[in-house]
């Protein structure tokens, strides 16, 4: 079954420093990943995917990630945090289901930009 | 442009009672997922829906959970006896079927609390 591992549950850093959250899947099969990002007591926002194509993805507020085939990995950068990047970030896989596909979640890494 | 609503945002409710949940999707959507999300973890993948149908439950599904979407449009995820363990916050998210890459959009999620 394909999985989803988060190497890290909570990341702190200070603000303006470079941060990396880390992501390996399993799968044995073509992948689409993707990152989310939930702040407290909402919904979860989709941060960037990887479908196909260049392995270096950009997404919103300056954030990209790496899709490395051999690693496995799909680990999560920014090079300059501010304190609204505070919030929980979610990796996640899509897998085939039962006529459609469907996301699979790692357990989430903290995020936490100190001042 | 709307997103995926539901309502309500929070429901504190006593063991043994029965809750309901409702989930708008965003219009041209034909799928429609429900997640659960406990502290500290992942969402973790209910059901889903392609219009009317439910094509998939996950094993989380117990017999206490039912989920319709009548008319394929809004959805409701109904838990009869609630349980302490059903403390959660339910999570619905909806995509475009054409794609088929696994991106959902989220909703801003239903906060259960049993006491």
């Amino acid at each position: 079954a394909q999985s989803v591992t988060q190497l890290d549950s909570q990341v702190p850093v200070f603000e303006e420093a470079p941060v990396e959250l880390r992501c390996n899947y399993s799968s044995s099969v073509s992948v689409y990943l993707f990152w989310y990002v939930q702040y407290p007591n909402q919904g979860l926002q989709l941060l960037l995917k990887y479908l196909s194509g260049s392995t270096l993805v950009k997404g919103i507020n300056g954030f990209e990630a790496e899709f490395n085939k051999s690693q496995t990995s799909f680990h999560l950068r920014k090079p300059s945090v501010h304190i609204s990047d505070t919030a929980e970030y979610f990796c996640a896989v899509s897998v085939r289901g039962q006529g459609a596909q469907k996301l699979v979640f790692g357990q989430g890494t903290r995020l936490t930009i100190n001042p | 442009d709307t997103g995926v609503s539901q309502n309500p945002r929070h429901k504190i409710t006593k063991r043994g009672q029965n809750v309901t949940f409702r989930c708008d999707p965003i219009s041209e959507h034909n799928r429609l997922y429900w997640y659960r999300q406990t502290l500290g973890q992942g969402p973790e993948f209910l059901t889903y829906f392609q219009n009317e149908a439910q094509l998939e439950k996950s094993r989380l599904l117990s017999d206490r959970f039912s989920a319709e979407r009548p008319k394929g449009s809004f959805s409701t995820l109904e838990i009869q006896r609630t349980e302490q363990g059903d403390s959660a916050m339910y999570l619905c998210a909806s995509s475009l079927g054409l794609t088929n890459t696994g991106e959902l959009f989220f909703g801003e999620g239903s906060r259960l609390t049993v006491l």
